[in-house]
């Protein structure tokens, strides 16, 4: 079945740093492609989407590529902010606008001063 | 606009008893769907339900888990004789009637934090 696995956190970094949250992902032909955010206490928001290879989706200084040939799609921001502070949920839908969303296990990234 | 309403947003319940979370999604959308989120863990898929119609449950436990969604009112997930394993974040979600379109967007609700003692 459909799997997304992204890196392991916390990731914390100070303020203005660069941030890289990998994502890899298995399943059949070209899936749709999310991350999506969640702040404490409430629910998740999406971020950015990607829905066929090399696309980039982008939003909020964040962006990420669809990568088929690596089965990829990381999660970059060139100079994060302590707002930014956040869990991130890689996730996907199957191919064909399927419904289901299968996501990874989430990253949580902290910013500090 | 009001986005996804999930009403508790906390519940406490003892083994052996009921829980029920409730779920308004946003107005216009025909699609609900419920994920559990597991302490330490990532959303997983539950049910997909329309109006009166349960189109996807391959997500739910076989047994004292129920999901509805009528022509009327909230969204309900259901547990009878709640377990401690059953403590978890439920989000629920919801989207707009779907076409054929790909990467069609979930809303997500601010979740239900269900405590089993």
């Amino acid at each position: 079945g459909d799997s997304v696995t992204q890196m392991e956190g916390p990731v914390t970094l100070s303020e203005e740093a660069f941030l890289t949250i990998n994502c890899t992902y298995t399943a059949t032909g070209y899936p749709s492609l999310f991350w999506y955010v969640q702040y404490p206490g409430e629910g998740l928001q999406l971020l950015l989407k990607a829905t066929k290879a090399d696309d980039k989706g982008s939003n909020k200084g964040f962006e990420a590529t669809y990568r088929k040939e690596t089965t990829s799609f990381h999660l970059e921001k060139g100079s994060v902010q302590v707002s930014d502070s956040a869990v991130y949920f890689c996730a996907l839908t199957p191919t064909g606008g399927g419904n289901k969303l299968t996501f990874g296990t989430g990253t949580q990234l902290k910013v500090e001063l | 606009n009001a986005g996804v309403m999930q009403n508790p947003r906390h519940l406490v319940r003892r083994r052996g008893q009921e829980a029920r979370l409730r779920c308004s999604p946003v107005k216009g959308h025909s699609h609900v769907y419920w994920y559990r989120q597991l302490p330490e863990e990532g959303l997983k898929f539950m049910v997909y339900l329309q109006k009166e119609n349960i189109i996807d449950e391959s997500g739910m436990p076989k047994e004292r888990f129920s999901a509805e969604f009528p022509k009327e009112g909230p969204s309900i997930l259901r547990i009878q004789q709640v377990v401690r394993g059953d403590s978890a974040a439920y989000f629920c979600a919801s989207s707009p009637p779907m076409r054929g379109v790909v990467g069609n967007e979930q809303f997500f609700g601010p979740g239900t934090r269900l405590t089993v003692l």
